[in-house]
C-alpha cells in the first residue's frame, strides 16, 4: 500500500543534541512538506520542498534544516539551535500535479521530548 | 493574512445524534478546502476536501459543504458512532502562492461520542 512513513515514532533529544526525522513516502507525490503541532495551536509549516535538490523555509524554520536528494524522502533535523523543539512533528506530501483535485496525505507523525 | 477558526473547541454528544462542526475562514478568496481528522497521537487523515468551485463534498456519513462568501464550512456526521471522537480539522488552501499552495490550519474540535 502506498504511503507515508515516519521514524522513530518517539525521539528524545538532550539540550545540545541535533536529532534527525525521517519522512519516506511512496506514492511518487512531487512536494513533501514538514509541519509542526503544539497544543493549542494549528499546524505550522517548518520546510516544504516541491522538487528534488529545492526546497524552502516555511512560516517557522529557524533552529530547523531538511535535506531533498531523493523524491521518497525529505528528512527534518532538529538543531541545536532550535529552543523549543518538544512537539508533534508531521510530515506530508502531495502531487505538483492538478494541486486542485488533491489534498495532503499525512504521515503518523513524531513526538520529540527533549530531556 | 488568512485565519482559521474552528467553533466549538470540544464538542460530547450520545451515539447516534447527527452533528455539526464549523470551520470560518477570513479570506474568503480560498483555493480549496480539506478536512481531516486526528486521533490522538497520530497524523491526520484527509476526509473530504472540496474545491472553491464547489458548494459541498459527502463521503458515507460524512457532508461537507462551503460557502466562500460567508466565509464558512461545515462537517455534518451523520449517525454518530463512538469511532468517530477524534479531533476534526479544518485547513484552507491559499490561491496566491502558485503550486506551493499555502494551507492555514485549524485548531480543530475535538469529538466525544459516548455510547
Amino acid at each position: 500500500d502506498g504511503g507515508i512513513t515516519q521514524s522513530p515514532k518517539y525521539l528524545f533529544r538532550k539540550e545540545g543534541q541535533n536529532v534527525t526525522l525521517s519522512c519516506e513516502q511512496n506514492l511518487n507525490h512531487d512536494a513533501m512538506y514538514w509541519y509542526r503541532q503544539d497544543p493549542g495551536q494549528g499546524l505550522r509549516l517548518i520546510y516544504y520542498s516541491q522538487i528534488v535538490n529545492d526546497f524552502q523555509k516555511g512560516d517557522i524554520a529557524e533552529g530547523y534544516s531538511v535535506s531533498r536528494e531523493k523524491k521518497e524522502s525529505f528528512p527534518l533535523t532538529v538543531t541545536s539551535a532550535q529552543k523549543n523543539p518538544t512537539a508533534f512533528y508531521l510530515c506530508a506530501s502531495r502531487p505538483n500535479s492538478s494541486p486542485t483535485v488533491y489534498g495532503y496525505t499525512f504521515g503518523s507523525g513524531t513526538r520529540l521530548t527533549v530531556v | 493574512k488568512q485565519e482559521v477558526t474552528q467553533i466549538p473547541a470540544a464538542l460530547s454528544v450520545p451515539e447516534g445524534e447527527n452533528l455539526v462542526l464549523n470551520c470560518s475562514f477570513t479570506d474568503s478568496a480560498i483555493y480549496n478546502l480539506q478536512w481531516f481528522r486526528q486521533d490522538p497521537g497520530k497524523g491526520l487523515t484527509s476526509l473530504l476536501l472540496i474545491q472553491s468551485s464547489q458548494r459541498e463534498q459527502t463521503s458515507g456519513r460524512l457532508n461537507a459543504s462551503l460557502d466562500k462568501s460567508s466565509g464558512r464550512s461545515t462537517l455534518y456526521i451523520a449517525a454518530s458512532q463512538p469511532g468517530d471522537s477524534a479531533t476534526y480539522l479544518c485547513a484552507v488552501g491559499d490561491p496566491y502562492s502558485g503550486g506551493y499552495q499555502k494551507v492555514t490550519f485549524g485548531i480543530g474540535t475535538k469529538l466525544q461520542v459516548i455510547p
